[in-house]
């Protein structure tokens, strides 16, 4: 089983560019979400959805945008990019009949220049 | 609303040596527990949780957390630390009927020869 898979691993971008992270997962789980890690910051969720169709903001949604067309792919677009968003950024599974537990993906390294 | 507070943002210790990781979380309502481990340049993997049943629960590579309902911890510890325990590790709680996760600010554990 591969999990939750995300992509590029490391990407540089100039300010103001655009991109797109890719996520997919496997597991069937109807929950995903993105979070952003920075350091002293903890991990900061950016959007979720709780299924196909259905996405929705979490703390820090502001100069990103989420879709959620099937249940295996949650793509992170980023509209504008600034420096503010050079980050860690990490796609999550959440299986909820096991207690809300959270599978992450690997992460992606996103510097913008 | 549930927050969680990991009360020491760095921990060195000696190897061999005992360590806790604490972790004291708040919410109006009964919740799930985690921690979770991330290795240098890794993404995030489950350590353990504590879903009901037993306070003292045991994970992998020897940790355990013990849940304490009257003090709202849920406290970290491992009896004898190697220097492949280097790594942050997130303490993280969720409301039962709530599908999302809220983390601490992580906690950087470092083992000295």
């Amino acid at each position: 089983n591969a999990g939750v898979t995300q992509t590029p691993k490391f990407q540089v971008l100039k300010t103001g560019q655009s991109m797109t992270l890719q996520c997919a997962q496997d597991m069937n789980h109807e929950y995903m979400s993105w979070y952003r890690q920075d350091p002293g910051m903890g991990l900061r969720l950016i959007h979720y959805s709780v299924g196909a169709g259905i996405t929705d903001q979490g703390e820090v949604p502001n100069g990103y945008n989420v879709s959620r067309s099937t249940t295996e792919d949650f793509p992170l677009r980023l509209l504008s990019a600034a420096p503010s968003q050079t980050s860690v950024y990490f796609c999550a599974t959440l299986e909820s009949f096991s207690g809300n537990t959270i599978y992450f993906g690997e992460g992606s390294w996103l510097t913008v220049v | 609303a549930q927050s969680v507070t990991q009360l020491d943002s760095q921990v060195p210790v000696f190897e061999e040596a005992p360590v806790e990781l604490r972790c004291n979380y708040s919410s109006s309502v009964s919740v799930y527990l985690f921690w979770y481990v991330q290795y240098p340049n890794q993404g995030l993997q489950l350590l353990l949780k504590y879903l009901s049943g037993s306070t003292l629960v045991k994970g992998i590579n020897g940790f355990e957390a013990e849940f304490n309902k009257s003090q709202t911890s849920f406290h970290l510890r491992k009896p004898s630390v190697h220097i492949s325990d280097t790594a942050e590790y997130f303490c993280a709680v969720s409301e039962f009927e709530a599908q999302k996760l809220v983390f601490g600010q992580g906690t950087r554990l470092t083992i000295n020869p």
